[in-house]
């Protein structure tokens, strides 16, 4: 049973389109959250949700707007993409503060 | 501010050597969580071990070991007699006990381990 899913694994698309990457948990974890991995590995949080309530908003272009219509699921949906957007994008979720993360297996989005 | 820094961006090894990660720091918080996650070739992120700031015990987990020094801000990881499997780039993180679930990761150190 997988236990954080990504979809899709693989995006591309172009320059100005918009497009959604879906997250779904299946440990029943509270906490879920969005990073992003830059080509140099770098890895940064854009939000946090718990319990269906945002908590972690960073530094994100508003083209990025989460979604979480339960804990379960947390969706990302990217307005105007642009080429600096390509990366790899993880879901993750947690069950509390002093638990490791649980990463999706992660969304490599190339915009051309 | 918080930090975590990983002085070493690669290290390359031959198999059967033991390699340690560096892994530094920087919080004024007294309540925090430390932990490493394992990233191979194939690109998933895995985790591997989680210590609070109140727990300077070490650990031991089969070839992997950890060292936590509070006096010197650090959490290093030890891989004893590596193997090909265990190269892969690996974070050390950094969760503070207050302010959300916010994870800082380091910049990651890619660990080569040649046959």
């Amino acid at each position: 049973d997988t236990a954080v899913s990504q979809t899709p694994k693989y995006l591309v698309t172009q320059m100005g389109n918009d497009k959604s990457i879906k997250c779904e948990q299946n440990l029943g974890h509270d906490t879920m959250y969005w990073y992003k991995q830059d080509s140099k590995k770098f890895l940064k949080i854009m939000f946090s949700y718990n319990n269906k309530e945002l908590i972690i908003n960073e530094t994100v272009p508003n083209r990025f707007s989460p979604k979480s219509p339960d804990k379960a699921h947390l969706n990302l949906h990217i307005n105007s993409l642009e080429l600096g957007d390509s990366a790899v994008y993880f879901c993750a979720s947690s069950q509390a503060r002093n638990y490791g993360y649980t990463f999706g297996s992660g969304t490599r989005l190339t915009v051309v | 501010a918080q930090k975590v820094t990983q002085a070493q961006t690669e290290i390359s090894v031959v198999e059967k050597e033991d390699v340690t990660l560096d892994c530094v720091y920087e919080t004024r918080d007294t309540t925090y969580y430390l932990f490493w996650y394992k990233q191979p070739p194939s690109g998933e992120l895995v985790f591997l071990i989680r210590r609070n700031s109140f727990d300077e015990q070490n650990e031991i987990s089969g070839r992997y070991s950890w060292n936590f020094q509070k006096s010197t801000s650090s959490f290093n990881f030890t891989i004893t007699a590596s193997q090909v499997v265990d190269s892969a780039v690996y974070f050390c993180a950094l969760r503070l006990g207050t302010g959300g679930f916010k994870t800082i990761f380091g910049a990651g150190t890619r660990l080569f381990v040649k046959a």
